[in-house]
């Protein structure tokens, strides 16, 4: 079984509409981040958490919001989706191992806003 | 402003022969590298990393030089085969300012030829 999974896989929603996007993790790993990857623009991080009490903005936060339900799930919702979010979305995970925080990452959420 | 740039999204090598990805940052903060390999349809795994404390880490085939001076990172695979094809992001952390947090660049997908 995947370490870190995602629901949907696919999802084709219309403008407006709220979505949320869902991230499990059987790793046992404090630390969790949403990413969304556009073509030609990398992994762009959206929010992270380091544990339940603590969320924090990334870099392209705005018309996202987070929710850390327990240290094994973090939810990602679009409250009003519109086509510029259109993306491929990722969940991670990392613990700190030999000093270092590699990053596991689930298998992506492919969204499409029309 | 992208503090991690990969500046070829694209590289084509021929089965056998030396592939060689390129990756350049400008945070002078940065203290620690990864690369990571993405397959279609799945998310993107790590494939090898170096501390800014050396400047080469070699792991089989795939090896990562990190020149600090003029801040540049490549990621050296030999030989390279058709399972190689992938995209490859590099991703800078600082980790002592930063809580472990991933900047990734844009990607370069390499195909290997047969």
């Amino acid at each position: 079984d995947a370490d870190v999974t995602q629901t949907p896989r696919n999802r084709i929603t219309k403008t407006g509409k709220r979505i949320m996007l869902e991230c499990s993790q059987t790793k046992g790993h404090d630390r969790m981040y949403w990413y969304r990857q556009d073509p030609g623009l990398g992994l762009r991080l959206i929010y992270y958490s380091f544990d339940v009490k603590d969320i924090n903005k990334g870099e392209i936060s705005d018309g996202y919001s987070v929710s850390r339900q327990a240290q094994a799930k973090f939810s990602l919702s679009l409250e009003s989706a519109i086509p510029n979010q259109t993306a491929l979305y990722f969940c991670a995970t990392s613990d700190f191992t030999g000093g270092v925080y590699e990053q596991y990452f689930g298998p992506g959420t492919r969204l499409t806003v029309t | 402003d992208q503090q991690v740039k990969q500046n070829s999204p694209s590289l084509s090598v021929q089965e056998g022969r030396i592939s060689i990805l390129n990756c350049d940052y400008t945070n002078s903060m940065f203290d620690y590298f990864l690369w990571y390999k993405k397959y279609p349809a799945e998310g993107p795994t790590f494939l090898i990393s170096i501390s800014s404390i050396k400047d080469k880490n070699e792991d089989g085939r795939f090896t990562v030089f990190l020149n600090k001076s003029a801040k540049h990172l490549s990621l050296h695979i030999v030989p390279s085969q058709p399972g190689d094809s992938a995209v490859y992001f590099c991703a800078a952390s600082a980790l002592y300012n930063q809580g472990g947090k991933l900047i990734f660049g844009q990607g370069t997908e390499l195909s290997v030829k047969p």
